[in-house]
């Protein structure tokens, strides 16, 4: 199947840094890739979808100022915790949408364990 | 009411039985619908699509009652390796495909 990267598998930081994600579609051109946040017991939520050449769409209560999403290519999409806070602490999991020739299937990233001391 | 809902468990089964997870979902024009597991600390992958007409791989069987806007997921002859939480997605929006997670249920599968 379509396999999708995400770098760093996890990162520990003190509170005030940015962390930058990498999430990279490997074998498939992904103009949508989306944002997943999940807290330990909880399930997956979507924080934001990238689209591949325009502005990220956000959903509601997701600060944009402090989660940066960039999707320059079609192939990699990168989200930003800025001034990371221990509250900010979570699973970060990226997935692609592999839209091509009798398919319509997201693929997810491993994931980022993100800790902010 | 959230979007997705699930008993969230734990179910705890002997191998060899047959278990059976339930799903509602709230929007009535919500299009897809998918079963997804995901193991401990790890990503959400793939189990079935959900059709319909229901569908089966192998020991997994999957309905959908559009009407009662209910998914169900039955496993038969569960495995030591069928140990997860099992996520019921919903895909609501069909403009940007963006998935509703459930909640998941747990599954243990004991010797």
């Amino acid at each position: 199947g379509a396999v999708v990267s995400q770098h760093p598998s996890r990162v520990i930081c003190k509170s005030g840094t940015s962390v930058k994600i990498e999430c990279r579609s490997l074998d498939f051109q992904a103009t949508t890739m989306f944002w997943y946040r999940q807290f330990p017991k909880k399930s997956l939520m979507l924080m934001a979808t990238s689209n591949e050449g325009s502005k990220a769409t956000y959903e509601q209560g997701v600060e944009k100022d402090k989660f940066l999403i960039n999707h320059a290519s079609l192939t990699l999409s990168t989200l930003t915790v800025t001034s990371a806070h221990p509250e900010d602490s979570s699973f970060y999991i990226c997935s692609a949408r592999h839209n091509g020739r009798g398919t319509d299937t997201q693929y997810f990233g491993p994931g980022t364990r993100l800790t902010v001391l | 009411r959230k979007e997705v809902e699930q008993d969230p468990g734990p179910f705890n089964v002997p191998e060899g039985a047959t278990v059976a997870f339930n799903c509602t979902y709230s929007n009535s024009a919500s299009q897809s619908f998918f079963w997804y597991r995901q193991d401990c600390r790890k990503e959400p992958k793939l189990l079935m699509s959900v059709y319909s007409s229901g569908n089966e791989d192998g020991r997994f069987t999957a309905q959908l009652n559009r009407a009662s806007q209910y998914i169900s997921l039955l496993i038969r002859d569960s495995k030591l390796s069928d140990s997860a939480t099992y996520l019921c997605v919903v895909n609501s929006d069909t403009g940007r495909r963006a998935l509703t997670f459930g909640s998941g249920t747990r599954l243990q599968v004991q010797p």
